[in-house]
């Protein structure tokens, strides 16, 4: 009965180089939902993914950042030339496969990314 | 656009005491309204939900009543004990797709 699971759980970098945080919903969840936790802050929406296809990516940063879904394995979170202001929990949560608007989202325990 | 809004932490109490963690939202038409939990170390979890108004949702004790008139949904416990040591977030849901706002969190400290 394996929840939402997320890879790595801690994640050091140095500025400039790729950070890749992996996420696996729980089983029979084919939506996916990324979101940041600054310090000190709440959770920041930033993406939203379907088997292959982003629905709603308002929250994701311009540039250096991409996310994907794909049909087999994990969804990733990709961040690029990273900046010590990257550094954040990374949260990946999941929901059922039909959502209605029921908001009930089941979390994964985060990743947390340290830029130095 | 929408937000959510609540109280500011850290909330340091005794066991046994009253919690009340306020929170209000802004949002157009009936959003549905979360009260989601996260416990040192791990990711969040859904402590209780309201989706209409007067609405009142409850677990494990906490309550909270769905405010249509003053745009609140603030989180009660009559009796908290050490285990409730817990950042809490308010959330809502408006679109399709089930992509929630949340607040800022409010971080709870029960002391024995």
């Amino acid at each position: 009965n394996a929840g939402v699971m997320q890879n790595p759980r801690h994640l050091v970098r140095r500025r400039g180089q790729e950070a890749r945080l992996r996420c696996s919903p729980m089983k029979g969840h084919s939506h996916v939902y990324w979101y940041r936790q600054l310090p000190e802050e709440g959770l920041k929406f930033m993406v939203y993914l379907q088997k292959e296809n982003i629905i709603d990516e308002s929250g994701m940063p311009k540039e250096r950042f991409s996310a994907e879904f794909p049909k087999e394995g994990p969804s990733i979170l990709r961040i690029q030339q990273v900046v010590r202001g990257d550094s954040a929990a990374y949260f990946c949560a999941s929901s059922p496969s039909a959502p209605p608007n029921t908001g009930e989202l089941f979390f994964g325990e985060g990743s947390r990314l340290t830029v130095l | 656009g929408n937000s959510v809004t609540q109280m500011e932490g850290p909330v340091t109490l005794s066991e046994e005491a009253f919690l009340t963690i306020n929170c209000t939202y802004t949002a157009t038409g009936y959003p549905s309204l979360f009260w989601y939990v996260q416990y040192p170390g791990e990711g969040l979890q859904l402590l209780l939900k309201a989706t209409k108004a007067d609405d009142k949702g409850s677990n494990k004790g906490f309550e909270a009543t769905y405010r249509k008139e003053t745009t609140s949904f603030h989180l009660e416990k009559g009796s908290v004990q050490v285990s409730d040591s817990a950042v809490y977030f308010c959330a809502l849901c408006k679109t399709a797709g089930n992509k929630l706002t949340f607040g800022g969190g409010t971080r709870v400290l029960v002391k024995p």
